[in-house]
């Protein structure tokens, strides 16, 4: 009866290589995200998604596509994985798009790319 | 643009110790703002959140943390550290997405 979960939780690739990382959250939210967090815990956003629809595209390389299949879907694709995309990435959802709701966040993929 | 500001990226206190940690924001307009904590290998919890309903906001596990306008504050509190408390601690600040300050790791001597 997990709120907001993520597969993998641990991801170790290659240089170069396509991955992806999927999220599903069963809140019955309107809005899902993906954030980064970086090896000095820095966390940033990178997308939104509000009904499907995307609503927040930050300055992310092109080689992440996002997608959401459904409202308690969000996935992301990397492509093309570099050595700078090693981080913790999390998926989170909230009921509005912002504002006071509460987000709440999955677990976490650590991706590591050797 | 929205931000907020954590001073001091590590404090340590006692167990049974006051914890105080600092969240300065920076904003044209009223703003929501949140702190969540992380435990180890995990994500994110929500602690508190102000709304603009009351300045002083009460979360779980006995933090609390008061809106002040006046200085661009939003200090989260708790009267007596608890091992269980060690972990990192992120203020933010919400308009469509958080964002976040830089973080606080709270560790908590015996």
């Amino acid at each position: 009866d997990t709120a907001v979960s993520q597969t993998p939780k641990y991801l170790v690739t290659q240089m170069g290589n396509d991955k992806s990382i999927k999220c599903e959250q069963n809140l019955g939210h309107d809005t899902m995200y993906w954030y980064k967090q970086d090896s000095k815990k820095f966390l940033k956003i990178m997308f939104s998604y509000n009904n499907k629809e995307l609503i927040i595209n930050e300055t992310v390389p092109n080689r992440f596509s996002p997608k959401s299949p459904d409202k308690a879907h969000l996935n992301l694709h990397i492509n093309s994985l570099e050595l700078g995309d090693s981080a913790v990435y999390f998926c989170a959802s909230s009921q509005d798009n912002g504002g006071t709701d509460t987000q709440y966040f999955g677990p976490g993929t650590r991706l590591t790319v050797l | 643009a929205q931000s907020v500001t954590q001073l001091g990226s590590h404090v340590s206190v006692s167990e049974g110790a006051l914890v105080l940690l600092r969240c300065n924001y920076s904003s044209s307009v009223p703003p929501y703002l949140f702190w969540y904590v992380q435990y180890p290998n995990q994500g994110l919890q929500l602690l508190l959140k102000y709304t603009s309903a009351a300045t002083l906001v009460k979360g779980i596990n006995g933090f609390e943390a008061e809106f002040k306008k006046s200085e661009t504050s939003f200090h989260l509190t708790k009267p007596s550290a608890h091992m269980s408390d060690a972990a990192e601690y992120f203020c933010a600040v919400s308009r469509r997405a958080l964002t976040f300050g830089s973080g606080t790791r709270l560790q908590v001597q015996p």
